[in-house]
């Protein structure tokens, strides 16, 4: 079955701990992107990749790291935490970038 | 830069009732558009698209058409289902996909 899997789907930690959201798609896309969903703001772009190493930051970039260093798998990663980084997060994937995106199930993040 | 307005939820119906959500959109280029549908739980899931001016995207008994002169691509549906119940995003795609906030659809039976 075509999918993106995401991991954890929900995570409570605490301002300052490291910590690694994974992504991972099994259609063979090129493009990957994260996002996170926040009331009243829609989805914003966090970070995206056009292909295996090569990424550049979105909308919201600040605070958060990213890697490609496989096709099917795009970490994010949250070096130091903090409270505003509460969200509901997505990871996408598609073809090509103008092609449809297929997201992941979400990851619920809280940050104490 | 590109941006989406889409109507303020909640919206609430009954059953066979007609929906509309609209979407305005602002952009320099010529966008591709989209609605994509969340249902509880889960992630973001394309509901139609439609790439050029006058274009109508349809699936499920949804309906939106590309009007480049109001810049506008309002969903439709004529008699809504409760499983309709979701988040629906308008999003455009110019070399960047923009998502509006969300309107966040109930439909009673």
């Amino acid at each position: 079955e075509a999918q993106v899997t995401q991991n954890p789907r929900y995570l409570i930690t605490v301002t300052g701990k490291k910590l690694t959201v994974t992504c991972s798609q099994n259609m063979n896309h090129e493009y990957m992107s994260w996002y996170r969903q926040d009331p009243g703001l829609g989805l914003r772009q966090i970070y995206y990749s056009m292909n295996v190493e090569v990424t550049d930051k979105g909308d919201v970039p600040e605070g958060y790291k990213v890697s490609r260093k496989e096709k099917r798998n795009f970490p994010l990663i949250l070096e130091s935490p903090s409270p505003n980084q509460t969200s509901l997060y997505f990871c996408a994937s598609s073809s090509e970038r103008e092609e449809t995106q297929y997201f992941g199930p979400g990851t619920r993040l809280l940050v104490l | 830069g590109n941006s989406v307005t889409q109507m303020e939820g909640p919206v609430t119906l009954s059953e066979e009732a007609f929906l509309t959500i609209n979407c305005t959109y602002t952009a320099t280029g010529y966008p591709s558009l989209f609605w994509y549908v969340q249902y509880p739980g889960e992630g973001l899931q394309l509901l139609l698209k439609a790439t050029k001016a006058d274009d109508k995207g349809s699936n499920k008994g949804f309906e939106a058409t590309y009007r480049k002169e109001t810049t506008s691509f309002h969903l439709e549906k004529g008699s809504v289902q409760v499983s309709d119940s979701a988040v629906y995003f308008c999003a455009l795609d110019d070399y960047k996909l923009s998502f509006g906030a969300g309107t966040t659809v109930t439909v009673r039976a």
